[in-house]
């Protein structure tokens, strides 16, 4: 099956700094999203982008489908934006979101 | 619109018990899937329901079943709980499309003793 890898594992960063997080999938795919786990448990969607780039306030992903890989990226981190952050994909004929391991950020004040 | 739901949040059990959980998708969203996530095995599919039929599983034993209703509400049956079925249960909905994005419940956080 498809392998979707993720980097790094862990990151700690201080208030206001910048970070990029990385997704590597071993397959073509036909939907790739972005999550934020939240403290409670919910996955909380940040993007959907099977390719291109997009942008919200401060986050921005880009997808290149041909080299199989996914960047997020965080400007401006806040304390708030701590959490596990997973990147997901669809692939084949399948339905099923096959999940990375996530990155687990830790922003400090 | 209304996000996924799901009831209940938290759920204490033994092992042997049967446990039933349920999920109503967002309104107009006719697939409803089921995640498992623990901390061993991360997040893994479990079954996906579209139009009260079983669209796609995962590489789970029989004990976990489910089904879907004519309201696209969906429960999802563990019978036999073992201690290793211990996790949070996430739901996710999302459009007819099998590529369309899909969007997470809160979850119910299942602890078998």
């Amino acid at each position: 099956g498809i392998q979707v890898e993720q980097s790094p594992p862990d990151l700690i960063l201080q208030e206001g700094a910048n970070s990029t997080l990385r997704c590597n999938f071993s397959d073509s795919v036909n939907n790739l999203q972005w999550f934020h786990q939240n403290p409670w448990g919910q996955l909380i969607n940040l993007f959907y982008i099977p390719s291109g780039t997009k942008q919200n306030g401060r986050l921005s992903a880009t997808t290149v489908a041909t080299e199989r890989y996914s960047l997020l990226y965080i400007s401006s981190s806040q304390t708030t934006d701590s959490g596990v952050y997973f990147c997901a994909v669809v692939y084949q004929a399948g339905t099923a979101l096959i999940f990375g391991k996530g990155t687990t950020l830790s922003v400090s004040s | 619109k209304a996000g996924v739901t799901q009831t209940p949040r938290y759920l204490i059990k033994t092992r042997g018990q049967q446990v039933t959980l349920s999920c109503s998708p967002i309104s107009g969203h006719r697939s409803v899937s089921w995640y498992q996530q623990t901390p061993g095995q991360g997040l893994q599919f479990l079954f996906e329901y579209f139009s009260e039929t079983q669209r796609n599983k995962g590489n789970f034993p029989g004990r976990f079943s489910g089904r879907q209703f004519s309201n696209s509400r969906s429960e999802m049956n563990v019978s036999t709980l073992e201690l290793g079925d211990s996790a949070l249960y996430l739901c996710a909905s999302k459009e007819v499309s099998s590529y369309n994005e899909q969007f997470f419940g809160p979850g119910t956080r299942l602890t078998v003793l």
